[in-house]
């Protein structure tokens, strides 16, 4: 089965830029989505296909996707950033996979 | 406005039943591939089931496989979960979510329904 590799958590002083890794075999073939969810909220896609933003995401949010890793960056992070970040794929053998989650402290 | 509610959880004793609900609005419904997503307490998101936009077309995750049913009323805008022997690890916010399409990712979700397993 294909797994996602995300580290528990990141922390980022406010306004520097944050990056949020994705970890997994190869997965730079594939299309990796990213999603915010901030507590007692539902999860909301910030990132799809490895670096594009749905309409309404600011521009801060940006991806990028080669080899085995995936990376969520988040620039000039601001306090409403603070959250749980979700990496995301399609694998022929496992369907639907999440990663473990990532959450963001903006200090 | 795109708009997904579900409804149906609840608590449950393990080895029982139970259907979620997902009604949809403010698009299309049956041009969208449909998903549930579950997330147990203060845990990470795990997906559980797809179903294609005329529901000829299933998949599970095999935590789930052989126990719950995914299915839609695409008259009636609703998406559903047919849950059986139920476990106390399917203790869970239930989301039901909007595929974006052409490997897309998950565009939209609803608030979520818990359920509870427990004796």
């Amino acid at each position: 089965s294909y797994e996602l590799t995300q580290p528990l958590s990141v922390s980022v002083a406010l306004g520097q830029t944050a990056r949020i890794t994705c970890g997994g075999n190869n997965i730079g073939s594939k299309n990796v989505h990213w999603y915010q969810q901030k507590p007692g909220q539902a999860p909301v896609l910030v990132i799809y296909r490895d670096s594009n933003r749905p309409s309404g995401i600011p521009e801060r949010f940006s991806g990028s996707n080669s080899g085995n890793t995936a990376t969520l960056t988040i620039s000039r992070a601001q306090a409403g950033d603070e959250a749980d970040y979700y990496c995301q794929v399609w694998d022929s053998s496992t369907a639907w996979v999440f990663g473990g989650g990532t959450k963001l402290t903006v200090l | 406005e795109v708009q997904l509610v579900e409804s149906g959880g609840g608590l449950v004793q393990p080895g029982g039943s139970l259907r979620l609900s997902c009604a949809a609005s403010g698009f299309t419904f049956s041009s969208y591939w449909m998903h549930w997503v579950r997330q147990a307490p203060g845990k990470g998101l795990v997906w559980v089931s797809r179903i294609n936009s005329d529901g000829s077309s299933t998949s599970y995750a095999d935590s789930v496989k052989g126990r719950f049913t995914i299915s839609r009323d695409n008259a009636k805008n609703t998406l559903y979960l047919q849950m059986n022997s139920l476990r106390a690890e399917d203790t869970a916010v239930y989301y039901c979510a909007r595929d974006y399409g052409g490997n897309s990712g998950l565009d939209y979700w609803g608030q979520g329904t818990l359920v509870t397993v427990s004796s």
